[in-house]
């Protein structure tokens, strides 16, 4: 159980262009989601946390217009890249967890590349 | 304030050897620990995680770590490292006062020597 899959797993985009990527839980109910991201060789840097039906919380430093959070469902936030730029090009990783059942536990999902040329 | 310290960032070892990747972390509450993996070019996952109860912690893959409170540290081992065990290690602590956000260690490299 608790499965978190992220699509699509790598993409390649062109600079200015927007990318969105996609992070469901396939079996419990995601009441909270987080968004990282991660460089090369570095730890997971939180971008922001978001509540089902709520907006997300952003991390010091993160641009809300840049980074677009929407969770209107349950089982699904997504993640928009907007006006990409090659400074942009990380590892996305979301996670997700059931804040009623399990508030202390966060389930990943397997991550998304984003290249932005 | 928590904070996470991974004071190794890398870890050569022969195979077959034992490891030990240290995790020392600071909370003035109670706090639950995590140790993640990371293989290359892959995502996370759970190695384990303590809650509460015994200190003593068994994972996946052979791992363990030891819960010290006195010490604050949640150190992980296994008796006998393969190959295959060679990724990233993340320490994680999360607890009531930051809404159970997880706090991250820098991390250890695991490099395993044939």
């Amino acid at each position: 159980g608790a499965v978190v899959s992220q699509h699509p797993s790598w993409v390649i985009c062109k600079s200015g262009t927007s990318v969105k990527i996609e992070c469901r839980s396939l079996d419990f109910q995601a009441t909270t989601m987080f968004w990282y991201r991660q460089f090369p060789k570095q730890s997971l840097m939180l971008m922001a946390t978001s509540n089902e039906g709520s907006k997300a919380t952003y991390e010091q430093g993160v641009e809300k217009d840049k980074f677009l959070i929407n969770h209107a469902s349950l089982t699904l936030s997504t993640l928009t890249v907007t006006s990409a730029h090659p400074e942009d090009s990380s590892f996305y990783i979301c996670s997700a967890r059931d804040s009623l059942k399990l508030p202390f536990e966060q389930f990943f999902g397997p991550g998304t590349r984003l290249t932005v040329l | 304030a928590q904070s996470v310290t991974q004071l190794d960032s890398q870890v050569p070892v022969f195979e077959e050897a034992p490891v030990e990747l240290r995790c020392n972390y600071s909370s003035s509450v109670s706090v639950y620990l995590f140790w993640y993996v990371q293989y290359p070019n892959q995502g996370l996952q759970l190695l384990l995680k303590y809650l509460s109860g015994s200190t003593l912690v068994k994972g996946i893959n052979g791992f363990e770590a030891e819960f010290n409170k006195s010490q604050t540290s949640f150190h992980l081992r296994k008796p006998s490292v393969h190959i295959s065990d060679t990724a990233e290690y993340f320490c994680a602590v999360s607890g009531q006062n930051s809404n159970y956000q997880l706090i991250w260690g820098a991390g250890t490299k695991l490099i395993i020597k044939p």
